[in-house]
């Protein structure tokens, strides 16, 4: 199981740009890479996902080197409303390997 | 909107007791995910069902079970409950198997142990 590791929290200012870096040195070859945004009470909500290089939609890029050891979630111009925690987590719930959910990263965007 | 529902949305009862959660996915997703999320706490995986089948089975006490029908929703049944067990009890379903962690997640449902 793929352990990652992430900053407990971050704080950022609107319209800045902010990357959440997470590092998962035992991913396997099958995993892939993803990013979780959860707001208080609610559930998560998927960002991006990736397997390698870069990866743009519109709302995150997700940036992970050719080892893949890690991987940064880059969220442009934030807003107020990009307060909330973050999710990195490695694996392939798609084939049985369980995900494992830690603490994330919790963003705090101040006017 | 994700698509996945969830009943109740609150739920308060007394220690010993059992309750049933009630998880439909989105339509066309086969795989539903049970998770637990207690105050301040990442998120638990529970287990994973696909198909009917149980596929995948995290940190699920053996107090708790869970089981998937024919028409794929999914009930997680909770007994003999402590004031421990108090969450948020998160379902989530997904399209297909083999197409990564994207995973749609329900309210949730909160409950709340007396």
């Amino acid at each position: 199981l793929a352990k990652t590791t992430q900053p407990i929290s971050m704080d950022s200012y609107e319209g800045q740009e902010v990357n959440i870096t997470c590092s998962h040195n035992n991913i396997a070859t099958n995993d892939y890479i993803t990013w979780y945004q959860q707001f208080p009470s609610q559930g998560p909500r998927f960002i991006i996902q990736g397997y390698k290089t870069k990866v743009t939609n519109e709302v995150a890029s997700l940036f992970i080197p050719a080892d893949r050891k890690s991987s940064t979630l880059s969220l442009p111009r934030v807003s107020l409303s990009d307060t909330a925690v973050y999710y990195c987590l490695v694996g392939n719930a798609g084939n049985n390997r369980k995900l494992i959910w830690g603490l994330g990263t919790s963003l705090a965007v101040n006017p | 909107d994700s698509g996945v529902t969830q009943t109740p949305k609150h739920l308060i009862t007394a220690t010993g007791q059992r309750v049933t959660l009630r998880c439909s996915p989105r339509s066309g997703d086969l795989s539903v995910y049970w998770y637990q999320q207690s105050l301040d706490q990442g998120l638990q995986f529970l287990i994973q069902y696909y198909n009917g089948e149980e596929r995948a089975k995290g940190n699920i006490l053996e107090r708790f079970s869970a089981q998937q029908f024919p028409d794929l929703h999914s009930e997680l049944n909770l007994s003999s409950l402590e004031l421990g067990d108090s969450a948020l009890y998160f379902c989530a379903s997904s399209v297909v198997q083999g197409r990564g962690n994207e995973q749609f997640f329900g309210p949730g449902t909160r409950l709340t142990v007396l």
